[in-house]
């Protein structure tokens, strides 16, 4: 079965550090690896969305890597700001369940100004 | 662009009332989840559509009931509510056979309490 793991479970940062969350999951069949955002209140935002032939993908101050043969993948936010305090969450499409995201308990991340 | 739509927002019920919590998408994209989230569990899929008229089982679905006759609706239904029921509901959407590459979009979610 697999599971979803991410740690720490909460972070506090100051504004203007460099930092890495992370994702390890227990089966290396996925077809992607998916990295959100939630807001307080709030739905799920998409952020990154890896393919599982992919090692990583960047979008804006963001960095997510996967390395499928350790289960393993990072969410590197570069030059944290206080807007990105919230809670990430990563989920794996896993092989042969259509559509099937499983998730992870997701990191709570505090950037203080 | 409204996008997903979820309704009521705040939902208490007692037990054993049936309840109905609606998901409604404007984009037609051809997959709908309903995922549950609770402290402790993180999100877990409760059921999942494929296209309309086709459901499917996924990893809490006791409890809950799930139709879908057109494509941009896809209600879940609590047939007797029990307190272990008491969680925020998202629906999520995916684009028609793009599953694999495309991102999930979430609905802002239902918040239901159960007495």
């Amino acid at each position: 079965k697999q599971e979803v793991t991410q740690i720490p479970a909460a972070l506090s940062v100051p504004e203007g550090e460099n930092l890495v969350l992370n994702c390890s999951f227990t089966d290396s069949a996925i077809y992607n690896l998916q990295w959100f955002r939630q807001d307080p209140g709030k739905g799920l935002t998409s952020l990154l969305l890896i393919q599982s032939s992919q090692r990583e993908q960047t979008s804006g101050r963001l960095n997510a890597s996967l390395d499928k043969s350790s289960g393993r993948s990072t969410l590197y936010i570069a030059a944290s700001q206080p807007g990105d305090s919230a809670t990430y969450l990563c989920a794996v499409l896993h092989s042969g369940n259509t559509g099937k995201l499983i998730f992870g308990q997701g990191t709570t991340l505090q950037v203080k100004p | 662009d409204a996008g997903i739509t979820q309704s009521p927002r705040y939902k208490i019920t007692e037990t054993g009332r049936q309840v109905t919590l609606m998901c409604h998408q404007t984009w037609s994209h051809s997959y709908m989840f309903w995922y549950r989230q609770d402290l402790g569990h993180g999100l877990r899929l409760i059921y999942y559509s494929a296209a309309a008229d086709i459901t499917d089982k996924g990893e809490v679905p006791d409890g809950y009931v799930v139709s879908r006759s057109k494509t941009e609706n896809f209600p879940l239904t609590l047939e007797s509510a029990t307190r272990s029921q008491t969680s925020v509901y998202f629906c999520a959407t995916s684009p028609t056979g793009a599953v694999w590459n495309s991102p999930l979009h979430f609905g802002n979610g239902t918040r239901l309490t159960v007495t």
